[in-house]
């Protein structure tokens, strides 16, 4: 069973271009949460989704930034017209849902994408 | 308030010695305490987590206390490795509702050998 897979691990854009980062959940996870961790911080909450749905969007930047989670498919993180402050690294989990009240929102985690802007 | 406080900030201890992190929370609503290990250049590995209706849970070297009426909680690893050098990440969550975890800011823990 594969874990949380996120590709590309590492991305490099120029300011203005588009980053997609994509993310496939654990197999059976319905549930995916994208964070971000700039350099020497700790993971900050972006946004979480369900398919089809996004249920919290909170943490996520009021421009620029977009996530979806489609019927087919992985998860996409999208940030437009990148800038400098964007580079980070992107990290996604997936949760299981409703299996039992004590398993629900246990997260797993990817590799993370790893956003350099020049 | 949503915050989880985390310290130290950094942790040298020598090989065999016992590392403790604490970590302080504010919600009460919140239902789920997991700590995460993370190696450089890696993603957040889930390490062990407790409820808060349990006071200590331990699962082989790693050992979390929960203190409820203080609101904090605790990692402690026994006979400390150079292999356990890594950042480790409390968080807190509410676990029935399937939302965000909120995370400490993380110790940066060195094992000397």
């Amino acid at each position: 069973n594969a874990g949380v897979m996120q590709n590309p691990r590492h991305l490099v854009r120029r300011r203005g271009q588009e980053a997609r980062l994509r993310c496939s959940p654990m197999k059976g996870h319905s549930h995916v949460y994208w964070y971000r961790q700039l350099p020497e911080e700790g993971l900050k909450f972006m946004v979480y989704l369900q398919k089809e749905n996004i249920i919290d969007e909170s943490g996520m930047p009021k421009e620029r930034f977009s996530a979806e989670f489609p019927k087919e498919g992985p998860s996409i993180l999208r940030i437009q017209q990148v800038v400098r402050g964007d580079s980070a690294a992107y990290f996604c989990a997936s949760s299981p849902g409703k299996i039992g009240l004590i398993a629900k929102n246990i997260q797993y985690f990817g590799a993370g994408t790893r956003l350099s802007v020049l | 308030q949503q915050q989880v406080k985390q310290s130290p900030q950094s942790l040298i201890v020598q090989k065999g010695g016992i590392s403790i992190i604490n970590c302080a929370y504010e919600n009460t609503a919140f239902d789920y305490f997991p700590w995460y290990q993370q190696f450089p250049g890696k993603g957040p590995a889930l390490l062990i987590a407790i409820r808060p209706d349990v006071s200590e849970k331990k699962e082989g070297r790693f050992t979390i206390s929960f203190n409820k009426s203080a609101k904090q909680f605790s990692l402690h690893i026994m006979d400390s490795q150079p292999g356990d050098s890594a950042t480790y990440f409390c968080a807190a969550v509410f676990q029935t509702s399937g939302s965000r975890l909120t995370f400490g800011e993380g110790t940066q823990l060195t094992v000397n050998p």
